[in-house]
């Protein structure tokens, strides 16, 4: 079966701060990959997907950059973070094979930029 | 463009009572719908999901939705609340590309 991680789950970090969180799937290959963001009593806002290895499209620009090392692993950074930074983020997956494919969300990153 | 209403941010139903929540979208195009559940400090997680075919889905957890295209919605219903049904609730369309969430609707259950 496939399953999905994140790390860490919780981080507190100062502005101006670097980040990186990390999202790993197992049980499955070329899977596409997305990264979202949950501010406080706000709904989701997807920040960056990817289709493949070094394939990185960008929702919403910002101080924030994703990258794709490998086929399973989808990585959030930024060099310096702002407090509109902080937020739940949650990194999902879906097969991409077809229109109507659910995503399956990992358990969440809650970043407190202080 | 497609987008997605949520009618209503926060819901209160009594344990045992009907729960409704409301959820509209706008699309050109057939949509592929679905409502995901979330749960404190917890990812999202499918409850069901429409795509084609008969248009009232049944989930997990005794949800159901109905999708109705004539009035662009896919509304979720339970008919007997339960304490553990309180959390987020997150209606989403996709078209043939990304996958568009509304705003969520936090539903809480009143003993």
């Amino acid at each position: 079966s496939q399953t999905i991680h994140q790390w860490p789950a919780t981080l507190v970090q100062p502005v101006g701060s670097p980040l990186s969180l990390e999202c790993t799937v197992e049980g499955t290959s070329n899977p596409n990959l997305y990264w979202y963001r949950q501010a406080a009593g706000r709904g989701l806002q997807l920040l960056f997907y990817s289709v493949g290895i070094g394939q990185i499209s960008s929702e919403v620009p910002q101080n924030l950059s994703a990258s794709r090392p490998q086929d399973r692993q989808f990585i959030l950074s930024s060099k310096k973070l702002l407090l509109s930074d902080s937020g739940f983020y949650l990194c999902a997956w879906s097969t991409g094979t077809e229109p109507g494919d659910e995503q399956y969300f990992g358990p969440g990153t809650r970043l407190t930029v202080t | 463009a497609q987008s997605v209403t949520q009618l209503g941010s926060h819901v209160s139903v009594s344990e045992g009572a009907l729960v409704l929540l409301r959820c509209n979208y706008s699309s050109s195009v057939p949509p592929y719908l679905f409502w995901y559940v979330q749960y404190p400090n917890q990812g999202l997680q499918l409850l069901l999901k429409y795509t084609t075919g008969a248009t009232l889905v049944k989930g997990i957890n005794g949800f159901e939705a109905e999708f109705k295209k004539s009035e662009t919605s896919f509304h979720l219903t339970k008919p007997s609340a339960h304490m553990s049904d309180a959390a987020e609730y997150f209606c989403a369309a996709s078209g043939y590309d990304k996958v568009i969430f509304g705003p969520g609707t936090s539903l809480s259950v009143i003993p």
